[in-house]
């Protein structure tokens, strides 16, 4: 099992440009999660998902879609990026909202 | 919603010593408390987690306890070794069917040899 995996690992965007993040799981788990991680700080969820078809709001939503079309995978949108969204974004999934597993991070910096 | 409180944000302590990190929350509802680490460039990656029906779990050197009354709970790790070296996560879950974890705002625990 590959776990979670992330594209890109890092990427540089402009000011008001726009830009997905992927994440795939393969170990079937119905839980997806979305997080930012400023530098020297927690993590902030951004959308989750309780299964394909269902996503919702976390704490900081903000300048972010998603959607879950299928149990895999769960894309993170950022439509006019702005320089407050340079971070990393770790996507995450569990089994019935036990252990999160965490993708490998992608390093975001929005010029 | 759930507030966690963790503390202390840095801390240092000789090879071999013992180090504690504590977190509280908010939310009696809380029935679910993982630890994460997460080293340097890496992702969290869960140590241990206890649940609210247990007041204590163990795991070689590291191990969690659970005050449910003073809503605390705490990470000791013992005979620490420089690969203890990270930043520590407290986390709190909510059962409420969105099965959300709070996250505590990080500890960067640093051994010295």
């Amino acid at each position: 099992n590959a776990g979670v995996t992330q594209t890109p690992k890092f990427r540089i965007l402009k000011i008001g440009q726009s830009m997905t993040l992927q994440c795939t799981q393969d170990m079937n788990h119905n839980y997806m999660y979305w997080y930012r991680q400023d530098p020297g700080m927690g993590l902030k969820l951004i959308y989750y998902s309780v299964g394909a078809g269902i996503t919702d709001k976390g704490e900081v939503p903000n300048g972010y879609n998603v959607s879950r079309s299928t149990t895999e995978d769960f894309p993170l949108r950022l439509e006019l990026a702005a320089p407050s969204q340079t971070s990393v974004y770790f996507c995450a999934s569990s089994y019935l909202g036990n252990e999160q597993f965490f993708g490998p991070g992608t390093r975001l910096t929005v010029l | 919603g759930e507030n966690v409180e963790q503390h202390p944000s840095t801390l240092s302590v000789q090879e071999g010593d013992s180090a504690v990190i504590k977190c509280t929350y908010s939310d009696s509802a809380s029935n679910y408390f993982p630890w994460y680490k997460q080293e340097l460039g890496k992702r969290p990656q869960l140590i241990i987690d206890i649940r609210s029906n247990v007041g204590e779990k163990k795991d070689q050197r590291i191990a969690v306890t659970l005050n449910k009354t003073a809503k605390h709970f705490s990470l000791h790790i013992t005979e620490t070794q420089p690969e203890d070296s990270a930043v520590y996560f407290c986390a709190a879950r909510v059962v409420d069917g969105n099965e959300k974890l709070t996250f505590g705002t990080g500890t960067r625990l640093t051994i010295i040899p």
